[in-house]
């Protein structure tokens, strides 16, 4: 089983749409969680933490559920420029780096 | 300075050719990593310095040699690449490697192609 595992899409979604991403990880000593944004041909970026309690930044919420090694990522108003691959990303233990799933491809179209 | 720079942003190089790549950060960080990207695959890491010491070698081949001469620089050195070496090289850092919750900063990357 892999250690992180998402839904690689595409999802292809119109302007003004909610999306909503998954992942799973398989360490149960996970530590810390990160949603990551890359666009094509450039630099993975860190969207955003998450945290047990769920997180929102703006159109951006995250939710962690620790009993269910579940990550989650809702984005509200999708934008054109919302376009990217998302990544879950998990640090398993101190001392560690951190493990890249394979990233959820979003389009979204006028 | 919230950056990771790094140097070249794009590289062509020959199987027998030396080569090495630069990542510069200036934040204070103390833990500092590369990765390897190749087309629609996720970064997967190579090395960890933390605190100037290698901590992580992920059974990188020795063709790949990292260095860290002080706490702002890290480098990888290359040599007698293969073809399928091609890829994203990434550099990243973060306050530091044993800290949870710190997202890491990455620079740009290097384009590596291996001819």
């Amino acid at each position: 089983r892999k250690e992180v595992e998402q839904d690689p899409g595409p999802f292809n979604v119109p302007e003004g749409a909610t999306v909503a991403f998954n992942c799973t990880y398989s360490n149960s000593a996970s530590q810390s969680f990160f949603w990551y944004r890359q666009d094509c041909r450039k630099e993975p970026k860190l969207l955003m933490s998450v945290y047990s309690s769920g997180n929102e930044d703006g159109r951006f919420t995250a939710q962690l559920n620790r009993a269910s090694q579940y990550i989650s990522l809702l984005i509200r108003d999708s934008k054109l420029s919302d376009s990217a691959t998302y990544l879950c990303v998990v640090k398993t233990q101190a001392g560690t780096a951190l493990i890249f799933g394979k990233g959820t491809t979003l389009s979204v179209s006028s | 300075d919230t950056e990771v720079t790094q140097t070249p942003k794009h590289l062509v190089m020959g199987m027998t050719n030396k080569k090495s790549l630069k990542c510069e950060q200036h934040m204070g960080h103390r833990a500092m990593y590369w990765y390897k990207q190749k087309a629609k695959k996720p970064p997967e890491l190579m090395f960890v310095y933390s605190y100037e010491k290698l901590s992580i070698n992920e059974s990188v081949p020795s063709r790949f040699s990292p260095e860290c001469p002080n706490s702002s620089l890290l480098n990888l050195h290359l040599h007698a690449l293969q073809p399928e070496d091609s890829a994203l090289y990434l550099c990243a850092s973060s306050q530091d490697s044993g800290q949870g919750g710190w997202g890491y900063t990455f620079g740009s990357g290097t384009r590596l192609t291996v001819v």
